[in-house]
C-alpha cells in the first residue's frame, strides 16, 4: 500500500525557521515526482511545488518560488519543505501528495494526512 | 498560469438528486489533462477523476467526469450523505498545475 505520512503540527513565531517532512512507502520513491500543496484556513487548495527524488528535479509554483525549498533525502525516502523565516501568512494545513503515473504531468494521489502549521507571536 | 474558474460556489442539494459541478480553464487543457477532488471537513483530498473522465480506482459508478478543451464537468448522479463536501478540479498540463477555487456540495 502507497503511504505517504506526514511529521506532526507546529506552531512557531514569525521569523523563525522550519522543516516539515513527508515519508513515503510501499512504491520506488526515485521514480514519481511528489510535491506540497498549501490551504490556508477556509480556503481552497495551492499547488506549491513538485520534486522529482531520483534527481532532485524541483519546480515551484511562482507563487511560491523563493518563499520554499522543496528538497528530498532518498536514504529515509522522504521529502521536505522548508522556510527560512516564517510569516504569520504561513499559517495553512500543508499536504504532501504523490503524482499518480512516472511523469510530472499528473494527477496526485494518494495525499498524505497534513501537517498543520500555526505561525503567531 | 492556467486559472480554473468552478461554479457554482456553493451548491444545496438532498441526497437522491443529481448535482453538476462545472469547472471552466482560461486556456485549453488539451490532452484532457484534469482532475477532481473531493475534500470531506477535516481531511485530506481523495482523488476521484483523472484525464476528465477516468475514474480512480474504488470510486462509486454514480461519479462521472466529462468535457475537454476548456469546459469540464463532474456529475454525481443520485446523492448520498457521504457526497457532501468541497469539489476541487486541478489541471497537470502547464505549470504550475493549478488548482480552481472549489464547490461546495451541502445538505439541503
Amino acid at each position: 500500500e502507497v503511504q505517504l505520512i506526514q511529521s506532526g503540527a507546529e506552531v512557531k513565531k514569525p521569523g523563525e525557521s522550519l522543516k516539515i517532512s513527508c515519508k513515503a512507502s510501499g512504491y520506488s520513491f526515485t521514480t514519481y515526482w511528489i510535491g506540497w500543496v498549501r490551504q490556508m484556513p477556509g480556503k481552497g487548495l495551492e499547488w506549491m511545488g513538485i520534486i522529482y527524488p531520483g534527481d532532485s528535479d524541483t519546480r515551484y509554483s511562482p507563487s511560491f518560488l523563493g518563499q520554499v525549498t522543496i528538497s528530498a533525502d532518498k536514504s529515509v525516502s522522504t521529502i521536505y519543505l522548508q522556510w527560512s523565516s516564517l510569516k504569520a501568512s504561513d499559517t495553512a494545513m500543508y499536504y504532501c501528495a504523490r503524482h499518480g503515473v512516472h511523469t510530472a504531468n499528473s494527477w496526485f494521489d494518494p495525499w498524505g494526512q497534513g501537517t498543520r502549521v500555526i505561525v503567531t507571536s | 498560469e492556467v486559472v480554473l474558474t468552478q461554479s457554482p460556489g456553493t451548491l444545496s442539494l438532498s441526497p437522491g438528486e443529481r448535482a453538476t459541478l462545472s469547472c471552466r480553464a482560461s486556456q485549453s487543457v488539451s490532452l484532457s489533462f484534469l482532475a477532481w477532488y473531493q475534500q470531506r471537513p477535516d481531511q485530506p483530498p481523495r482523488l476521484l477523476i483523472f484525464g476528465a473522465s477516468s475514474r480512480a480506482p474504488g470510486i462509486p459508478d454514480r461519479f462521472s467526469g466529462s468535457g475537454s478543451g476548456t469546459d469540464f464537468t463532474l456529475t454525481i448522479s443520485r446523492l448520498e450523505a457521504e457526497d457532501f463536501g468541497v469539489y476541487y478540479c486541478q489541471q497537470y498540463l502547464h505549470s504550475p498545475f493549478s488548482f480552481g477555487q472549489g464547490t461546495k456540495l451541502e445538505i439541503k
